[in-house]
């Protein structure tokens, strides 16, 4: 079976750097994702990692580490439109099946 | 990119009556669709793995009795939630695979569901 864990909220203030830490225990791997999703509307991707390190994308960056079943994102100079729920799923051995996290809820303040 | 089209958006219907939720791939072909429930606060939960031109695969505890899924063509699969009760308002979003291989899903809108 699959075991994710988030923080369920988390709150930073616009302009700063908020780091959101996933992690996971599975039967199968293949890679973890990193999607955005508002209330009411549908999951937005983000960001995938297969292999160990870092990835960067503008303000968003991901980091995966496999041995230690564990992934964060990083999001820089916050902006209020990044308050959102953010989910860390993970994907089996030959799959597109996602398993979600239960989310984080962020919430950006002035 | 790859866009699925998922519609109604948002249904209310009374106890008892049947809601059908239609899932399109608009440019691309999708042999897979997921579908998924969301409770309010909760995370997305995979309800079944629908397969072009044969039967769904159905997670554990979802009635397939209840949620029929028909993916009779290669661009559109279907979830109708039959005899809907109050306890099945959730939101239902499908996904699908772009089938060039990449990795992500791509996402439909999702479907509000309120039943009375």
């Amino acid at each position: 079976g699959q075991n994710i864990d988030q923080p369920t909220e988390m709150t930073a203030t616009e302009g700063a750097i908020v780091q959101i830490n996933c992690t996971y225990q599975t039967s199968g791997f293949n890679g973890l994702f990193w999607y955005q999703q508002h209330a009411g509307e549908a999951p937005t991707f983000l960001s995938y990692n297969v292999l160990d390190g870092l990835e960067e994308k503008g303000r968003f960056s991901s980091f995966l580490s496999r041995s230690k079943g564990y992934s964060y994102l990083l999001l820089k100079e916050l902006q209020m439109k990044d308050s959102a729920s953010y989910l860390c799923a993970v994907t089996g051995a030959g799959s597109y099946q996602l398993t979600f996290g239960k989310g984080t809820k962020l919430s950006v303040i002035p | 990119g790859a866009v699925v089209s998922q519609h109604p958006s948002w249904v209310i219907c009374k106890s008892g009556t049947s809601v059908k939720i239609e899932c399109r791939s608009l440019d691309f072909q999708a042999t897979t669709m997921f579908w998924y429930r969301q409770f309010p606060k909760q995370s997305l939960m995979l309800m079944a793995t629908s397969n072009e031109g044969s039967k769904a695969t159905y997670e554990q505890g979802v009635e397939k009795d209840k949620f029929l899924i028909n993916h009779a063509s290669l661009t559109l699969s279907t979830l109708t939630v039959t005899s809907a009760h109050p306890e099945d308002s959730s939101f239902y979003i499908c996904s699908a695979p772009p089938g060039t291989g990449e990795e992500k899903l791509f996402f439909g809108s999702g479907t509000q569901l309120s039943v009375l």
